[in-house]
């Protein structure tokens, strides 16, 4: 059970570049999600995807996209690299929890290791 | 809006003293709280939580208590190690309806711990 996986660790762009980041978890969770951090800005929430088909935009969505691509796998990608997005990115997942008509994820998010970029 | 406001760091105290991180919330419902912790190098792990007023959150020696009448939720130990040193980001949920919810972090205090 390896948790919460993100690929690369490491990457370097130049400005106008595009890449994806990759992560996946193996622990069957619902809802999983993506936050850039930021020195003294703590962390905060690009995009996230309350289950498997939905995507929904957080605090700072601009400049990205996701893709859901399946239950364990969910994708973030920079069209157009610019230095502002040089920040270490954090994949999350969390279980669901079904109360009334709509299932809302649960509270504790599981943490990947973090992908650290640097847009030149 | 809601936010959480944390005291900033850096943190430096020998081993074994008494460590308090203080973090207050602003929120228009009833959030959960949370405490969650990054070691160097490493993504953020849950140290505890409290989903309800006056419940107190512990793990490893942490605590932190649910405050809704001061809108805080500070965190403690009694006997900090140098194992402990990393940064501390305070944490809190709210549900907005209709399948929504937000997620907002402090901006973390990092904690050095000197033998």
């Amino acid at each position: 059970n390896a948790g919460v996986t993100q690929t690369p660790k490491f990457q370097v762009l130049k400005t106008g570049q595009s890449m994806t980041l990759q992560c996946a978890q193996d622990m069957n969770h619902n809802s999983m999600y993506w936050y850039r951090q930021d020195p003294g800005m703590g962390l905060r929430l690009i995009y996230y995807s309350a289950s498997e088909g939905t995507t929904d935009k957080g605090e700072v969505p601009n400049g990205y996209n996701v893709s859901r691509l399946n239950k364990r796998e969910f994708s973030l990608r920079l069209e157009s690299a610019a230095p502002s997005q040089t920040s270490v990115y954090f994949c999350a997942s969390s279980t669901n929890r079904d109360r009334g008509p709509v299932a809302r994820p649960a509270e504790t998010q599981y943490f990947g290791p973090g992908t650290r970029l640097l847009v030149l | 809006g809601n936010s959480v406001t944390q005291m900033e760091g850096p943190v430096t105290l020998s081993e074994e003293a008494f460590l308090t991180i203080n973090c207050t919330y602003t929120a228009t419902g009833y959030p959960s709280l949370f405490w969650y912790v990054q070691y160097p190098g490493e993504g953020l792990q849950l140290l505890l939580k409290a989903t309800k007023a006056d419940d107190k959150g512990s793990n490893k020696g942490f605590e932190a208590t649910y405050r809704k009448e001061t809108t805080s939720f500070h965190l403690e130990k009694g006997s900090v190690q140098v194992s402990d040193s990393a940064v501390y980001f305070c944490a809190l949920r709210i549900y907005s309806g209709a399948g929504s919810y937000q997620l907002t972090f402090g901006k973390g205090t990092k904690l050095s711990v000197i033998p």
